[in-house]
């Protein structure tokens, strides 16, 4: 099956500096890359995608960039802020089925 | 937002009992799946379901069974609890552009 790998685990940043996490794929027949972002005690909520055929997507601070032929994705936030301090997780999956997770990264946004 | 609800949201049970979580949703989904979350882990899948007879095993399915008793509910049951099953316990229901997750069961097994 597919094997996603995401780095760094724990990040932490200035606020109003920017923060990147990035995600790697085994299976090239990966096709949809959603990132979820899990707040202390909460379920994780998808906060962005991209689609194989896009190499990149951006929503306000938030950008996702795909690169399918190192089959890596990068989160991208910039202007980070104290409520953006999370857990994010990426994830890969080939037909919506199911979906591959990464470990997870810790957010935290110092004030 | 009550779309994917787990029950219970705490549970402290003893090495060897029988114990059952419980998921139900709202959103109409065919697909169900159970994730254990540890620290460290990310998510890692326990079973998976895309419809009431369709049943599959995920990455970490030993010690774990599962029960589709219709499209809102899929119930996660561990036959004889052990100590390293302690852990948060997620369902999500998917379609074509992601899964919704349920709040969580966070479940110690002492």
């Amino acid at each position: 099956g597919e094997n996603v790998e995401q780095h760094p685990s724990t990040l932490s940043v200035q606020e109003g500096d920017s923060a990147v996490i990035k995600c790697t794929y085994s299976d090239s027949a990966s096709n949809y890359f959603p990132w979820y972002k899990q707040e202390l005690g909460k379920r994780p909520q998808l906060i962005i995608d991209i689609r194989s055929n896009v190499g990149e997507k951006k929503d306000q601070r938030i950008a996702v960039t795909l690169n399918k032929t190192a089959k890596h994705f990068s989160l991208h936030i910039t202007e980070t802020q104290p409520e953006d301090s999370a857990v994010y997780f990426c994830a890969a999956s080939m037909t919506f089925n199911k979906f591959y997770f990464g470990s997870g990264t810790k957010l935290n946004v110092k004030p | 937002d009550a779309d994917v609800t787990q029950t219970p949201r705490n549970r402290i049970t003893k090495t060897g009992k029988r114990i059952m979580l419980e998921c139900s949703q709202t959103k109409g989904h065919d697909r169900m799946y159970w994730y254990r979350q540890d620290p460290g882990l990310g998510l890692r899948l326990i079973y998976y379901s895309f419809d009431v007879k369709d049943i599959n095993k995920g990455e970490i399915s030993d010690g774990y069974s599962v029960s589709r008793q219709a499209q809102a509910k899929f119930s996660l049951s561990l036959e004889s609890a052990i100590p390293n099953q302690t852990a948060l316990y997620f369902c999500a229901t998917g379609d074509n552009y992601g899964y919704t997750f349920g709040s969580g069961t966070r479940l110690t097994v002492v």
